[in-house]
């Protein structure tokens, strides 16, 4: 089966750089997935790495490393609005999508 | 494009009833999953189609759940009979590709079995 670790809480203040980790047990999947969740809202894509490196998109980049089942979201200039819980995910070569447990941003004035 | 249409968005009902959750998925989007999300055990896969195929439903809970996705711009999932501890989100979500990394979710069902 799989599995996905995350650290339950981040605090950081506006303008400042946070890394959300994402370690991970697996036989083996297609690709790690990142995903935003605002409170009571719905979950909305991020990212997304099928390969080994950094992926960047805006603010936000993504990175991934098969060999050390890891990777991890970095989200640069904060903003209040980035205040909300993110998830990783991974599909199991399309049979199935499993989810972390979330990690709940909180930013800082 | 509306995006992924969920309904009802809010469903309160006794323990015993049956409850019926709908999803109009992104029109061309082949796959469609639907979720569940609790504080105690977050976000859980529950039934995913492709091509209004089911996939894989190892994730439903129980023979009182039951999905089904009779063509391709609906799909419903169906919890008979009721029980308190079903109380949750459901999200349905839909995305082009049998493998695709890029889900779109509804707004969600809330729950509520009393």
């Amino acid at each position: 089966g799989q599995s996905l670790e995350q650290p339950s809480e981040v605090t950081a203040v506006e303008g400042a750089i946070v890394q959300i980790n994402c370690t991970y047990q697996t036989s083996g999947f297609y690709g790690l997935s990142w995903y935003q969740q605002h409170d009571g809202g719905a979950p909305t894509f991020l990212s997304y790495n099928a390969l080994d490196g950094l992926e960047e998109t805006g603010r936000f980049s993504s990175f991934l490393s098969r060999s050390d089942s890891y990777g991890y979201l970095l989200l640069q200039e904060l903003q209040m609005k980035d205040s909300a819980s993110y998830f990783c995910a991974v599909d199991n070569y399309g049979q199935n999508f499993v989810f972390g447990p979330g990690t709940r941003l909180s930013v800082l004035p | 494009d509306a995006g992924v249409i969920q309904s009802p968005r809010h469903e309160v009902t006794e323990m015993g009833q049956e409850v019926t959750l709908r999803c109009k998925p992104i029109s061309g989007h082949n796959s469609l999953f639907w979720y569940r999300q609790t504080m105690m055990r977050g976000l859980e896969l529950l039934i995913y189609f492709n091509n209004n195929v089911p996939i894989d439903d190892s994730g439903m809970p129980e023979d009182r759940f039951s999905a089904k996705m009779p063509n391709a711009s609906f799909s419903t999932l169906k919890i008979q009979p009721s029980e308190p501890r079903d109380s949750a989100v459901y999200f349905c979500a839909s995305s082009e590709g049998l493998a695709s990394n890029e889900q779109y979710f509804g707004p969600g069902t809330r729950l509520t079995v009393t």
